[in-house]
């Protein structure tokens, strides 16, 4: 199993420009997420799904878009990139059992560094 | 909102030492914690997971805690290794997932 995966690694964009990260799994996971890392903030949620077909908004999910068209794929979308969006994008995964047990962890891809200029 | 604190932001240690990395958050309405490891450059492994219900977790020579009603969680490290160097970081489930900044360890040789 690769896990999760995260395309691409490395991407500069230039103010206005729009793109598309794309984070695959195939652990079979029902629930996917994607988060942003900057210095002094930790990790927070861009935008996460609860199964194919559904999306929901995290903490700072203004400037982002997302598509969970199959399961194994969630697509983060940025329409009209922005100096303030710079970060790195970490794509992650759980199985949710719903019972008692091993509910709830998440498995992290590598990440993507992203650069507006 | 959800507020995690990771305290301290560095910690050095010699080789060999036990340690402990703390872990706070302000809404107890939670249904797990988890600790991570990040390596530079590298994304997240998890560590643990501890439901609400549970005290503590143990894998290996890692033990984490919970006090849900006191909103803290430590992280216990025995016998450290140079290996064990990375940056740790706790996350709550509460109607979404909220990080901490992390504890940057280093074990020195």
């Amino acid at each position: 199993n690769a896990g999760v995966t995260q395309t691409p690694k490395f991407r500069v964009l230039k103010t206005g420009q729009s793109m598309t990260l794309l984070c695959a799994q195939d652990m079979n996971h029902e629930y996917m997420y994607w988060y942003r890392q900057d210095p002094g903030m930790g990790l927070r949620l861009i935008h996460y799904s609860v199964g194919e077909g559904t999306t929901a908004k995290g903490e700072v999910p203004d400037g982002y878009n997302v598509s969970r068209l199959k399961k194994q794929n969630f697509l983060l979308g940025l329409e009209s990139a922005a100096p303030s969006q710079t970060s790195v994008y970490f794509c992650a995964s759980s199985y949710r059992k719903g019972l008692a047990g091993d509910t709830d962890t998440q498995y992290f891809g590598p990440g993507t560094r992203l650069t507006v200029l | 909102k959800q507020e995690v604190t990771q305290i301290p932001a560095a910690l050095s240690v010699p080789e060999g030492e036990n340690l402990v990395l703390n872990c706070s958050f302000t809404d107890s309405a939670i249904y797990n914690l988890q600790w991570f490891r990040q390596d530079p450059g590298k994304g997240l492994t998890s560590l643990l997971l501890i439901q609400s219900s549970q005290r503590e977790q143990t894998s290996g020579r890692l033990n984490a805690s919970l006090d849900k009603s006191s909103g803290r969680s430590t992280l216990y490290i025995a016998a450290s290794q140079p290996g064990d160097s990375a940056t740790y970081l706790c996350a709550v489930r509460g109607n979404q997932f909220y990080f901490g900044t992390g504890t940057s360890l280093t074990v020195i040789p």
